[in-house]
C-alpha cells in the first residue's frame, strides 16, 4: 500500500526554465509534508517543508504547494539549475505517528544546459 | 553540523553470513535514529526506529530476529543483518535526530549502505 506516490519517475527540463515535480498521498491523517533531495552515493537531504495548514511555502527558488482536497502536493524549481539534477523524494508524516516519514519512489530530475 | 556518516558504504557478502552496518552522528548527540531500505527504484521504506538504551521499534513486516539493531550509546547505532540472502540485497539508510523532541524535518540522513549477497 504505496500511501505516498510520485507516479513521474523522470523529469528532463531546459536550464532557467520551471521544474514541477509532482506528489500524491493518501492517507488523510498526513498533517506535513517534506521534499528531500538525493544526489548518488549519499543520503537524503532536507530541501522544504509545508504543514497541513498552509497552502504554499516559499524558499528562493524553490515553492510547495498542497492541495488538501486533492492531496496533491508538487515543488515548483524556478529557474532550473543543472546543478538541481537529483533525485527528488517527497515525504510525509502524521502528527500521531511522532516524526515516522513515509517516502515517495523518488522522481529523477535532469537539468540540461 | 549535522553530520551522519555510514559504514560501510558497500558490501558483498555470501549467502548465510550477518553483516553489520553502522550509523554514526559526528557532530550531535542522536536520541533517535532510523533505519530505512531502499530497492531499486523504489521508496524508502522505514524499517525501525530506535531509541538510545532501549529497544527497537520494528515497521510491520520487518522481522526483528533479522535485522538487528543496537542503540547503545547517543552517537551510534548499528543494523546487523543476520543470516543474509539475495533478497536481503538493498540500499540501507539511516538517519538521526537529535533532542527528545523531534519533527520529521529534523532528521539527518547518512550516506547509505549497499548490501549485496550472493
Amino acid at each position: 500500500d504505496q500511501q505516498v506516490k510520485q507516479n513521474s519517475p523522470s523529469l528532463s527540463v531546459q536550464e532557467g526554465r520551471i521544474s514541477i515535480l509532482n506528489c500524491d498521498y493518501t492517507n488523510s491523517m498526513f498533517d506535513y509534508f517534506l521534499w528531500y533531495k538525493k544526489y548518488p552515493a549519499e543520503g537524503p537531504t532536507f530541501l522544504i517543508s509545508i504543514s497541513s495548514i498552509k497552502d504554499k511555502n516559499e524558499d528562493g527558488r524553490f515553492t510547495v504547494f498542497l492541495n488538501k482536497s486533492a492531496k496533491h502536493l508538487s515543488l515548483h524549481i524556478v529557474p532550473s539549475q543543472p546543478g538541481d539534477s537529483a533525485v527528488y523524494f517527497c515525504a510525509a508524516s502524521a502528527r500521531t505517528s511522532g516524526s515516522r516519514l513515509t517516502f515517495g519512489e523518488g522522481t529523477q530530475l535532469t537539468v540540461n544546459p | 553540523g549535522a553530520v551522519v556518516s555510514q559504514h560501510p558504504s558497500w558490501v558483498i557478502c555470501k549467502s548465510g553470513t550477518s553483516v553489520k552496518i553502522e550509523c554514526r552522528s559526528l557532530d550531535f548527540q542522536a536520541t533517535t535514529m532510523f533505519w530505512y531500505r531502499q530497492f531499486p527504484k523504489q521508496s524508502l521504506m522505514l524499517m525501525a526506529t530506535s531509541n538510545e538504551g532501549s529497544k527497537a521499534t520494528y515497521e510491520q513486516g520487518v522481522e526483528k530476529d533479522k535485522f538487528l539493531i543496537n542503540h547503545a550509546s547517543l552517537t551510534l547505532s548499528t543494523l546487523t543483518v543476520t543470516s543474509a540472502h539475495p533478497e536481503d540485497s538493498s540500499f540501507y539508510i539511516c538517519s538521526a535526530a537529535p533532542g527528545l523532541a523531534i519533527t520529521a524535518d529534523t532528521q539527518y540522513f547518512g550516506p547509505g549502505t549497499r548490501l549485496t549477497v550472493l
